[in-house]
């Protein structure tokens, strides 16, 4: 039971590149999420699917487009990198089947933009 | 939308002594507020969380209290060890869209100290 795994753990690109990150849980959880995290801000909210075939904007969603392509998979791109976008990013999951639940994040993953 | 503020940004205890963080948030229809330790350069993981028809939650060394009308609630640590040194962060589910996203504080860094 490997919970919400997230591809690459490490990825280092130019400034221009584009990038998928990849993230996949296997607790069929109908929600899942993308955060990026920068030191002193916190974990702020970029995209995040409700349930499989909808997804919304979040607090930081510019720069980024998102795909949920089935319940247990939503990836995260980046078009065209800019070192602005250098953090730290989780993927998490949640099931909202029943109300209240807690997210459960993946590992993460470093990004740097040169 | 939900606004949560955390309080504070950093804590130094002494190892055997308690740590309190607080946190307020901003919409009287949040309902579930969890909270989450992250260790150093791994991912944030569910510690404690309550619900808001519930004023106070217990887990050994762990309890969170919840105060509806003042909407703030705390996280209390007794007898401290080094190993709870980690940031921890807040939650509160935010009500609009139907409670499918959480709003995180920015964050307490603890430090205890042998």
């Amino acid at each position: 039971n490997a919970g919400v795994t997230q591809t690459p753990k490490f990825q280092v690109l130019k400034t221009g590149q584009s990038m998928t990150l990849q993230c996949a849980q296997d607790m069929n959880h109908n929600s899942m999420y993308w955060y990026r995290q920068d030191p002193g801000m916190g974990l702020r909210l970029i995209y995040y699917s409700a349930s499989e075939g909808t997804t919304d904007k979040g607090e930081v969603p510019n720069g980024y487009n998102v795909s949920r392509l089935n319940k247990r998979e939503f990836s995260l791109r980046l078009e065209s990198a800019a070192p602005s976008q250098t953090s730290v990013y989780f993927c998490a999951s949640r099931n909202l089947g029943q109300a209240n639940q807690p997210q459960h994040f993946g590992d993460g993953t470093r990004l740097s933009i040169l | 939308g939900e606004n949560v503020e955390q309080h504070p940004s950093t804590l130094s205890v002494q190892e055997g002594d308690s740590a309190v963080i607080k946190c307020t948030y901003s919409d009287s229809a949040s309902n579930y507020f969890p909270w989450y330790k992250q260790e150093l350069g791994k991912r944030p993981q569910l510690i404690i969380d309550i619900r808001s028809n519930v004023g106070e939650k217990k887990d050994q060394r762990i309890a969170v209290t919840l105060n509806k009308t003042a909407k703030h609630f705390s996280l209390h640590i007794t007898e401290t060890q080094p190993e709870d040194s980690a940031v921890y962060f807040c939650a509160a589910s935010e009500a609009s869209g139907g409670y499918n996203k959480l709003i995180f504080g920015a964050g307490t860094r603890l430090a205890v100290h042998p």
